[in-house]
């Protein structure tokens, strides 16, 4: 099916493990986005990409890195997690910046303990 | 920066019922959303309406943009309507980073 495939689903880290998040589309989309959101709030930018091996800073990238080496591909990454980072992970893109056809994957939940 | 601010932030109605889900924010945007997050956590966009009004089945969506507001109108209510929804908007010199209103949380009961 078309969409937007994030991989894992659930995961547990104890602090200071690192672990990668992994996003998929299969949109052609030019424009992906990492989202957190956290309990009773809506979804904060993390990082987002223009195209491919571009990145860029959102309201929320401390603690995380990003790259988009493939058009398709998406990746989040932790250093060395926080229970701060405890949270929902969306991956989201878009045809055209933030305008319709944005679509979200399914999400990730990490829980760092 | 922007503010985002919905309301209701709860709302529980009997099925059948319309209601009517507000959006303000505190400055010029070129873009706003609405998002529909099933209780499953499963995010769908509902409407691109930076201004105007736009109607899709039983939903329908109104924005004055010279006002700063936006409303989402759902019509005869149905249990699958329930889950939160969402207001996102993008300031103009920046249409990457939409910001994010609290949600309104819509129980449909029965």
């Amino acid at each position: 099916n078309a969409g937007v495939t994030q991989t894992p689903k659930f995961r547990v880290l104890k602090t200071g493990q690192s672990m990668t998040l992994l996003c998929a589309q299969d949109m052609n989309h030019e424009y992906m986005y990492w989202y957190r959101q956290d309990p009773g709030m809506g979804l904060r930018l993390i990082h987002y990409s223009v195209g491919e091996g571009t990145t860029a800073k959102g309201e929320v990238p401390d603690g995380y890195n990003v790259s988009r080496l493939k058009k398709q591909n998406f990746l989040l990454g932790l250093e060395s997690a926080a229970p701060s980072q405890t949270s929902v992970y969306f991956c989201a893109s878009s045809y055209i910046a933030a305008t319709y056809g944005y679509t979200f994957g399914s999400g990730t939940r990490l829980t760092v303990v | 920066g922007i503010q985002v601010e919905q309301s209701p932030p709860d709302l529980i109605l009997q099925e059948g019922a319309n209601s009517t889900l507000r959006c303000n924010f505190s400055d010029s945007v070129n873009n706003l959303q609405w998002f529909h997050q099933n209780p499953w956590g499963q995010l769908i966009n509902l409407f691109y309406i930076p201004s105007g009004t736009k109607q899709n089945g039983r939903l329908s969506a109104t924005t004055v943009a010279t006002e700063r507001y936006s409303l989402l109108y759902i019509s005869s209510s149905q249990t699958t309507d329930s889950g939160v929804y969402f207001c996102a908007v993008a300031i103009m010199d920046s249409n990457y980073q939409l910001i994010w209103g609290a949600g309104t949380k819509l129980i449909i009961k029965p």
